[in-house]
């Protein structure tokens, strides 16, 4: 059973151009979470989605982030006119999602976008 | 509101002591709380977990963890550090409920091991 997976690894962008982040969750798991990393902290929640749902979207930028997570496909998480700041790993995890009180999250590698 | 802080951004131990990383966590109802280890440019690999069961939670590669409801804390401890133990150390919490629980994590520890 293949873990979770994000492509690319690594992603260089230019600044103002759009950065598309893809995570393919377990097999079975409905539910994405997305988690950024910047230089030195900890993770941060960006957004939780089920299937063709955003169920909480508390941790996204108000601007320029957007996230999806379509019936066929993987979740992707876009990143519009990218700045510098935006430079970070950005986890994806997923989740089994129903028949638990807990549902234990399994973290993709990370995707690691440089903007120059 | 939860929140998780984490003492000592950097540990260093000798091989073969015992590792102690510090998590106190603030919930205003019951916690989850998790300990994840994380290797450089790799994603993250839960050690170790909480859920209102057994308060002493012992994990993987010898990792074991207490929970103290009256500390509110959660700290990590190994009793004799490996060179292969070299990594950074999350502790998060998630708030005990049905359906989604994500993650608040703390800083992390970066555990350096010398011989």
């Amino acid at each position: 059973n293949a873990g979770v997976m994000q492509n690319p690894r690594h992603l260089v962008r230019r600044r103002g151009q759009e950065a598309r982040l893809r995570c393919s969750p377990m097999k079975g798991h409905s539910h994405v979470y997305w988690y950024r990393q910047l230089p030195e902290e900890g993770l941060k929640f960006m957004v939780y989605l089920q299937k063709e749902n955003i169920i909480d979207e508390s941790g996204m930028p108000k601007e320029r982030f957007s996230a999806e997570f379509p019936k066929e496909g993987p979740s992707i998480l876009r990143i519009q006119q990218v700045v510098r700041g935006d430079s970070a790993a950005y986890f994806c995890a997923s989740s089994p999602g129903s028949g638990s009180s807990y549902n234990e999250q399994f973290f993709g590698p990370g995707t690691r976008l440089t903007v120059l | 509101a939860q929140s998780v802080t984490q003492l000592g951004s950097h540990v260093s131990v000798s091989e073969g002591a015992l590792v102690l990383l510090r998590c106190n966590y603030s919930s205003s109802v019951p916690p989850y709380l998790f300990w994840y280890v994380q290797y450089p440019n790799q994603g993250l690999q839960l050690l170790l977990k909480y859920t209102s069961a057994a308060t002493l939670v012992k994990g993987i590669n010898g990792f074991e963890a207490e929970f103290k409801k009256s500390e509110t804390s959660f700290h990590l401890t190994k009793p004799s550090a490996h060179m292969s133990d070299a990594a950074e150390y999350f502790c998060a919490v998630t708030p005990f409920s049905g359906g989604y629980n994500k993650l608040i994590f703390g800083a992390g520890t970066r555990l350096a091991v010398h011989p």
